[in-house]
């Protein structure tokens, strides 16, 4: 039973630049969400997919944006990259139950962007 | 102030020791309570629900107090491999959840 998996794992972008993330969720779930951690803090909530459609977004600018298909696989894209975005990003996985059901993580894409 | 706040740690005890963790989160309306426990440079993974009339795992006891707002994790008897960063993480509404910093974790023999 194949988990969350994410790719890549890790990436180097320079400032200005675009970057695509992808992952792919856990074997039976149908929901994404996507978390930025930096480095001594916990993650950080992006947004949710659900159903192809985002279904909740954290405090992150529009340039971070996301997308997810019918197979339920996820990316997520982050425009005009900036220092500040150097970040382990993570992907997790759940069931659409919301709040009551875990979320499984993928091991995460570390970006650096200088 | 945070929304979920821990307190970063590191918490250096010895093999066998009870350490305990506390969480504080501020929205009274946050409807569910979770640990996670993260290795060094590895994703986070869950270690158990927390529901109001608490929860016990093994040597892991996790419970909720709504009225204080802060949540609880329990480790008896610690061992070397329960050394981690525990981040406790409160659902407001049903899908938008809060991670707190995490508390680090030490267990030296």
């Amino acid at each position: 039973d194949a988990g969350v998996t994410q790719s890549p794992t890790h990436l180097i972008k320079t400032r200005g630049q675009q970057v695509t993330l992808r992952c792919s969720p856990k074997s039976g779930h149908d929901t994404v969400s996507w978390y930025q951690q930096a480095l001594g803090q916990g993650p950080q909530f992006i947004f949710q997919y659900y159903e192809e459609e985002e279904r909740q977004r954290g405090n992150f600018p529009d340039r971070f944006s996301g997308h997810q298909f019918p197979n339920y696989s996820s990316e997520l894209n982050v425009n005009a990259l900036l220092l500040g975005d150097s970040a382990l990003y993570l992907c997790a996985s759940s069931l659409a139950g919301g709040g009551d059901s875990p979320l499984h993580f993928g091991n995460g894409t570390r970006l650096t962007v200088t | 102030r945070k929304e979920v706040e821990q307190d970063p740690g590191p918490f250096n005890v010895p093999e066998g020791a009870t350490v305990a963790f506390n969480c504080t989160y501020s929205n009274s309306a946050s409807q569910s309570f979770f640990w996670y426990r993260q290795d060094c440079r590895k994703e986070p993974k869950l270690l158990m629900s927390v529901y109001s009339s608490g929860n016990e795992d093994g040597r892991f006891t996790a419970q909720l107090n709504r009225a204080s707002q802060y949540i609880s994790l329990l480790i008896r008897d610690s061992k070397l491999s329960d050394s981690a960063t525990y981040l406790c993480v409160v659902f407001r509404g049903s899908y938008i959840p809060t991670f707190g910093r995490g508390t680090s974790l030490i267990v030296h023999p």
